[in-house]
């Protein structure tokens, strides 16, 4: 079992649609967590952390998650087709960060 | 602010040839070092962390490895390179306590 898994994807969706993304992870040790952006060809960007059960908004971005059932999520509103992109999961596990192996989407204009 | 650089950003090396990946630091002291690479169309691979200088952790057994000579600089190199090792490799840094990392811009390597 992957310590990080996301839902393979890709995600397409229309412009102004609400795109989510999903993540599971096996360490219940694990505390931090973490979405992060990646363009093509580009270095992975932090979007967003989330460290306590429930919601987190940030701007049109909202975290979720639920560590009884290992999961976190994240949410786009009024999705941009400047959003489209991979995004990856992250988890620690001790020191280390774990990423899951990402989720394309691309938002249609 | 803090920032980190990493180079070159793109390299093509032949079967067999050795590989030097630098990245630097600046802003902080004492930061916690990673490479991470990322074969295409893949999520990434932790390579190696470092806690402090000549402190180095494999997470993958490998033809790769690598060097913090200094506090904010981690060297990522190889004597003889293999097909397999063409990817994005990324350095990042430790934020906060959080785990928290930032990457740099990363280098393509592409082994011929």
């Amino acid at each position: 079992q992957k310590e990080v898994e996301q839902n393979s994807g890709p995600l397409s969706v229309p412009e102004g649609a609400i795109a989510s993304l999903n993540c599971t992870y096996s360490d219940r040790g694990s505390q931090s967590f973490f979405w992060y952006r990646q363009y093509s060809g580009k270095s992975p960007e932090l979007i967003m952390s989330i460290y306590s059960n429930g919601d987190k908004e940030d701007g049109r971005f909202t975290a979720q998650l639920n560590k009884a059932s290992q999961y976190v999520s994240l949410l786009i509103r009024d999705s941009q087709p400047s959003d489209s992109a991979t995004y990856l999961c992250a988890g620690n596990s001790g020191s280390r960060l774990t990423f899951g192996e990402g989720t394309q989407l691309t938002v249609n204009p | 602010s803090q920032t980190i650089h990493q180079w070159p950003a793109t390299l093509v090396q032949p079967v067999g040839s050795p590989l030097s990946l630098e990245c630097t630091v600046e802003g902080t002291s004492n930061p916690n070092l990673y490479w991470y690479r990322q074969a295409a169309g893949r999520g990434l691979q932790l390579l190696f962390y470092s806690v402090g200088i000549g402190q180095i952790s494999s997470e993958v057994p490998q033809n790769l490895s690598a060097s913090r000579p200094q506090d904010r600089q981690f060297i990522l190199s190889s004597k003889k390179l293999l097909l397999s090792d063409s990817g994005f490799y990324l350095c990042a840094w430790r934020g906060d306590r959080r785990n928290t990392i930032y990457f740099g811009e990363g280098s393509w390597l592409t082994v011929v």
